[in-house]
């Protein structure tokens, strides 16, 4: 059974900080891992991660595929109010017949 | 252009009814895929339809079962509800199937079981 883990499951920092949020996951046929961020009702996406594209860049937010330790990182540099959000991390199988299997999220605050 | 739309956004049901939810895709999306997000679960997949046809499915009991028109909205069904099945039901659209990138969220519909 296809696993993704997330961590940690809540932070708390305050604006202008540098927060890391860490996914694991375990799957067969690995094609992709995202990232979507949840502020009230619909996720939004942030990014898709493939073995051919393994590292992301928006802004302050940007995104780690490593193959080797399955796992993937989300970085957000200088924090704002508005980052506070719950990030989901998704993988999807090659052949997709499960379609997406997502991790807890992490639920993150930025206070000001 | 106009997003994922989905009706009714809040529902109040008791043990032993059925409910039905509708998801309106974007303008051209063919893909529609139905998540159920819980506290204790976080989302899960339920199934996609593209083109008119259930793609895939996630691991649900047949209670849930849904479908898709020709102009690409769908519905999910729901029968026999349980207690459990109170959540966030969330429908998203993509233009390709399996179209991971361009997948847009609607806002979900808040299904109470009482």
């Amino acid at each position: 059974e296809d696993k993704v883990v997330q961590s940690p499951l809540s932070l708390v920092v305050h604006e202008g900080d540098t927060v890391t949020l860490n996914c694991s996951y375990e799957v067969t046929n690995f094609r992709s891992l995202l990232w979507y961020k949840q502020e009230k009702k619909a996720p939004t996406f942030l990014f898709m991660l493939t073995s051919s594209g393994i590292e992301k860049k928006s802004g302050r937010l940007s995104s780690i595929l490593d193959k080797k330790e399955l796992s993937s990182i989300l970085n957000i540099t200088a924090t704002q109010t508005g980052d506070s959000a719950i990030y989901l991390c998704a993988v999807e199988r090659r052949g997709g017949a499960d379609g997406l299997t997502f991790g807890k999220g992490t639920h993150l605050i930025i206070q000001p | 252009k106009a997003g994922v739309t989905q009706t009714p956004r809040y529902l109040i049901k008791t043990r032993g009814q059925q409910v039905t939810l509708s998801c309106s895709p974007i303008s051209g999306h063919r893909s529609v895929s139905w998540y159920q997000q819980t506290p204790g679960q976080g989302l899960q997949f339920l199934f996609e339809y593209f083109s008119e046809t259930q793609r895939n499915k996630g691991n649900f009991p047949g209670r849930f079962s849904g479908r898709q028109f020709s102009n690409s909205r769908s519905e999910m069904n729901v029968s026999t509800l349980e207690l459990g099945d109170s959540a966030l039901y969330l429908c998203a659209s993509s233009f390709g199937d399996r179209d991971q990138e361009t997948q847009y969220f609607g806002p979900g519909t808040r299904l109470l079981v009482l």
